[in-house]
């Protein structure tokens, strides 16, 4: 299947920094990139939509403020977490899809905020 | 809305029996159905899915799923299970607007 590679696998930082997070299609053109979070235990919540070359789509309850996406290739996009707070320590994940295929998964940021 | 329903947050199935891993869905026109396996600190990867034509969808290592219309459900499904099939998995629907809504997961226990 495609390949979506997700960077980094791992990252802590202290509160009040920034973080950004990188998703790319290896092997296809994501006209389509979604990001999740998930917690312990539970599901996956769709954070935003993001589509190649305009603004994201956020979902109710999520800042765009705080985390912003970037979609400026149909192989990129990126999540910034900015002011990190240790409440945003989560597992993030993206998913990208070309036009009427199936998603295929990042393998996932563990963020952790000291 | 789209949604859907795993039921069981467990299932526990010894070695080499068949599995089933639940799920009912709710949806407006069309299903698009998807089943995906998360294993510990990783990402999603993708088992198989369902849009149209045949009911019995076969998918990755050996796992298959069953559309049925009539009750609504999706349940996944493997003749003999391995302990490597252990992991937590999620059904997951695609939406009027393109997204794709998860169901809460179910962990799965092969035992040796």
């Amino acid at each position: 299947g495609a390949v979506v590679s997700q960077h980094p696998s791992r990252v802590i930082c202290k509160s009040g920094t920034s973080v950004k997070i990188e998703c790319r299609s290896l092997d296809f053109q994501a006209t389509t990139m979604f990001w999740y979070r998930q917690f312990p235990k539970q599901s996956l919540m769709l954070m935003a939509t993001s589509n190649e070359g305009s603004k994201a789509t956020y979902e109710q309850g999520v800042e765009k403020d705080k985390f912003l996406i970037n979609h400026a290739s149909l192989t990129l996009s990126t999540l910034t977490v900015t002011s990190a707070h240790p409440e945003d320590s989560s597992f993030y994940i993206c998913s990208a899809r070309e036009l009427n295929t199936e998603a295929f998964f990042g393998q996932g940021t563990r963020l952790t905020v000291v | 809305a789209q949604s859907v329903a795993q039921p069981e947050d467990q299932v526990n199935v010894a070695e080499g029996n068949p599995l089933t891993v639940k799920c009912t869905y709710s949806v407006s026109g069309n299903p698009y159905l998807f089943w995906y396996v998360q294993y510990p600190n990783r990402g999603l990867q993708f088992l198989l899915k369902y849009i149209t034509g045949d009911n019995l969808v076969k998918g990755s290592y050996g796992f298959e799923a069953e559309f049925n219309k009539s009750q609504t459900s999706f349940h996944l499904k493997k003749p003999s299970a391995l302990v490597s099939d252990s992991a937590l998995y999620f059904c997951a629907v695609r939406d009027m607007y393109d997204k794709i809504i998860f169901g809460k997961g179910t962990r799965l226990h092969i035992l040796p």
